[in-house]
């Protein structure tokens, strides 16, 4: 298995642009997480999902983030319009049923 | 919710000699303990796990502990290697708040040659 993928890498775009990071989690994995890493707040759940369900989106900043999965290999977080604080490195980890969880290469954004 | 504490924030040490860093958590439903360790720029990745009925887990230079009733765990790295510098999170999760794992804040490890 290629493990958790992530696209795109890097992403830079100027502020008020809409921003969309994608995710494949592992095939067989029930659980879909979106996380955001940064220096000051370290790393923080944004939303997950079960069976491709959202659980708990509670973590999402505010109203211009959005997530979706629309099947079991692909989901997407969106960030419309972007701001400078957005700026961050952007994990995807799926994880199994024996509770192991596995990161992706994660997508540092820049917002200008 | 979970709460998991991490210590210390910074811990240097050098070449050959023992590291440990210690977690604590607050909820006692919680039944797994991974940890895992980020290199500057990469993706975290899972390195060690322990679950709630286990006291004790090696592998290789690397061994974790958890004490249930006093709800801490901590990881042992032995006879450190330069190549063991790394950012380390401790986590503990599902429980009863949910599926979602709770984070240390991290230990930033410097092995010196």
């Amino acid at each position: 298995d290629a493990g958790v993928i992530q696209s795109p890498r890097h992403e830079v775009t100027e502020m008020g642009q809409e921003v969309t990071l994608r995710c494949k989690p592992i095939s067989g994995h029930d659980y879909l997480f979106w996380y955001r890493q940064t220096m000051m707040r370290g790393l923080e759940l944004l939303i997950y999902f079960n069976n491709n369900v959202p659980i708990d989106d509670s973590g999402m900043p505010e109203d211009r983030f959005s997530a979706k999965m629309p099947n079991a290999s692909f989901s997407t977080l969106k960030i419309q319009p972007s701001e400078p604080r957005d700026s961050a490195v952007y994990f995807c980890a799926s994880r199994d049923l024996a509770n192991e969880q596995f990161f992706g290469p994660g997508t540092r954004l820049t917002v200008l | 919710g979970e709460n998991v504490e991490q210590h210390p924030s910074t811990l240097s040490v050098q070449e050959g000699d023992s590291a440990v860093i210690k977690c604590t958590y607050s909820d006692s439903a919680s039944n797994y303990f991974p940890w895992y360790k980020q290199e500057l720029g990469k993706r975290p990745q899972l390195i060690i796990d322990i679950r709630s009925n286990v006291g004790e887990k090696k592998d290789q230079r690397i061994a974790v502990t958890l004490n249930k009733t006093a709800k801490h765990f901590s990881l042992h790295i032995t006879e450190t290697q330069p190549e063991d510098s790394a950012v380390y999170f401790c986590a503990a999760g599902p429980s009863n708040t949910g599926n979602q794992f709770y984070f240390g804040t991290g230990t930033s490890l410097t092995v010196i040659p």
